[in-house]
């Protein structure tokens, strides 16, 4: 089965903080996501990459930055973290684009 | 740009008995693919269906099915003998296609929560 782990399924930041949120998938998928999940509206994409040293914009980049240097881990990273940020993160896989995304467990991030 | 739409915020569902979560899409894309996933109150999110937009067939996958009307935009999800671990929230997703530049990422809805009655 294909796993997905996530370094954290609960962490408090302050404001300002540069905070690194950890993904790590061990069935060599090329393509990772990272999300955020806000209560009525779904999951959206901050930042994908389909190949190592590869990364996208999604569709809420602002805030966020994202390293790839090894095909099994995809990084989060908030350079400096704002209340707005408190959210759900989810990180997902996929072998290819046109297969399905398999996701962690999910951070839970509150920033104060 | 893709856009998911789920109009039902919760729907209640008796044990046993059949449900219908609503999803409406829209894509200018030709090749495109619909996807269905539940996440539980522990949070993670589990694939249960997927529909290409050129398959002829329904998607079926156990006691879930893909009722999928093309030219309606519609692709909703039935689940069938629904049963008690079948409460969660259920997100329909698409794929867009290589034309819109949208290929490699999924747009999410904003789900539905069903909730099952003993």
């Amino acid at each position: 089965d294909v796993k997905v782990t996530q370094s954290s399924r609960y962490l408090v930041k302050r404001t300002g903080e540069k905070v690194f949120l950890e993904c790590v998938q061990d069935m060599d998928h090329e393509n990772m996501f990272w999300y955020r999940q806000d209560p009525g509206l779904g999951l959206r994409l901050i930042y994908f990459s389909y190949d190592v040293k590869m990364k996208e914009k999604g569709d809420i980049p602002e805030g966020y930055s994202v390293s790839r240097e090894k095909k099994e881990r995809f990084s989060l990273i908030l350079e400096s973290a704002s209340t707005n940020q408190t959210s759900m993160y989810l990180c997902a896989s996929s072998l290819t684009s046109y297969n399905e995304q398999f996701f962690g467990p999910g951070t839970r991030l509150t920033v104060l | 740009a893709q856009k998911i739409t789920q109009t039902q915020p919760g729907m209640f569902v008796q044990e046993k008995e059949a449900v219908t979560l609503d999803c409406t899409y829209d894509t200018s894309d030709q090749s495109y693919g619909l996807f269905w996933y539940k996440q539980p109150s522990s949070g993670e999110m589990i694939f249960l269906i997927y529909q290409g937009s050129y398959d002829e067939q329904n998607a079926t996958e156990g006691r879930y099915s893909l009722n999928f009307q093309k030219a309606r935009k519609s692709a909703n999800l039935v689940i069938s003998a629904s049963q008690l671990g079948d409460s969660a929230m259920y997100f329909c997703a698409m794929r867009g296609g290589i034309s819109s530049g949208s290929a490699r990422q999924l747009t999410f809805g904003s789900g539905t929560q069903l909730t099952v009655l003993p």
